[in-house]
């Protein structure tokens, strides 16, 4: 069972390269959504999707964008990539049923020079 | 706004032992759904267990147990007998109850580093 499916693992990036961190899953689930992890910062939500086509801005949003063209693919962008964005990226997904547990992807580490 | 809040930045405990997380939160929501998340140093978000706001029955899975104290907006996670396997970051988190078509946000709190030593 492939489940939510991250890539690249790890990423070195320099100061205004661009790059985007694509996620999979394979369990059909309605929504998707990219955290990122900070040091002592927990997961902090950046952007969700609950449905294809459609995506929303969540808690720290700046300097990324997403797409959600195919239910099963979330992709994460950065335009122009700064050191505060170096961190853990997370993608979940979840089933439309109410509230259930979100399923988490290995995480990208990705450090920005 | 949701917050969680966990107060314990590191705990340890001897294997076979029991340990106790706590995990607070605030809301002014009614109905909602809490989490604890386990990281191990694989990075991996694991899901350890799931307790829903509207009912009063505690959530057990296997040796993991929760005490929901809904008054309080407390929800702490009890492990029993501890195993080396138990060492891992984890995470309290919270979910409101939203309406059809409405997103289902986790939120974190910071985190319980736990160490079970041999």
């Amino acid at each position: 069972n492939a489940g939510v499916t991250q890539t690249p693992k790890f990423r070195v990036l320099k100061t205004g390269q661009s790059m985007t961190l694509l996620c999979a899953q394979d369990m059909n689930h309605e929504y998707m959504y990219w955290y990122r992890q900070d040091p002592g910062m927990g997961l902090r939500l950046i952007h969700y999707s609950v449905g294809e086509g459609t995506t929303a801005k969540g808690e720290v949003p700046d300097g990324y964008n997403v797409s959600r063209l195919k239910k099963q693919n979330f992709l994460l962008g950065l335009e122009s990539a700064a050191p505060s964005q170096t961190s853990v990226y997370f993608c979940a997904s979840s089933p439309h049923q109410r509230h259930q547990p979100q399923h988490f992807g290995d995480g990208t580490r990705l450090s920005i020079l | 706004a949701q917050t969680v809040t966990q107060s314990q930045p590191e705990m340890s405990v001897q294997e076979a032992e029991t340990v106790t997380l706590s995990c607070t939160y605030d809301t002014s929501e009614s109905n909602y759904y809490l989490f604890w998340y386990k990281q191990p140093p694989s990075r991996q978000m694991i899901l350890v267990i799931r307790q829903e706001a509207y009912k009063q029955q505690n959530a057990t899975e296997n040796r993991f147990s929760v005490n929901f104290q809904k008054a309080a907006k407390s929800f702490s996670l009890k492990i029993s007998d501890s195993q080396l396997g138990d060492t891992a970051m984890y995470f309290c988190a919270f979910m409101k109850h939203v309406v059809w078509g409405g997103s289902e946000k986790l939120v974190f709190g910071k985190g319980t580093k736990l160490t079970v030593n041999p």
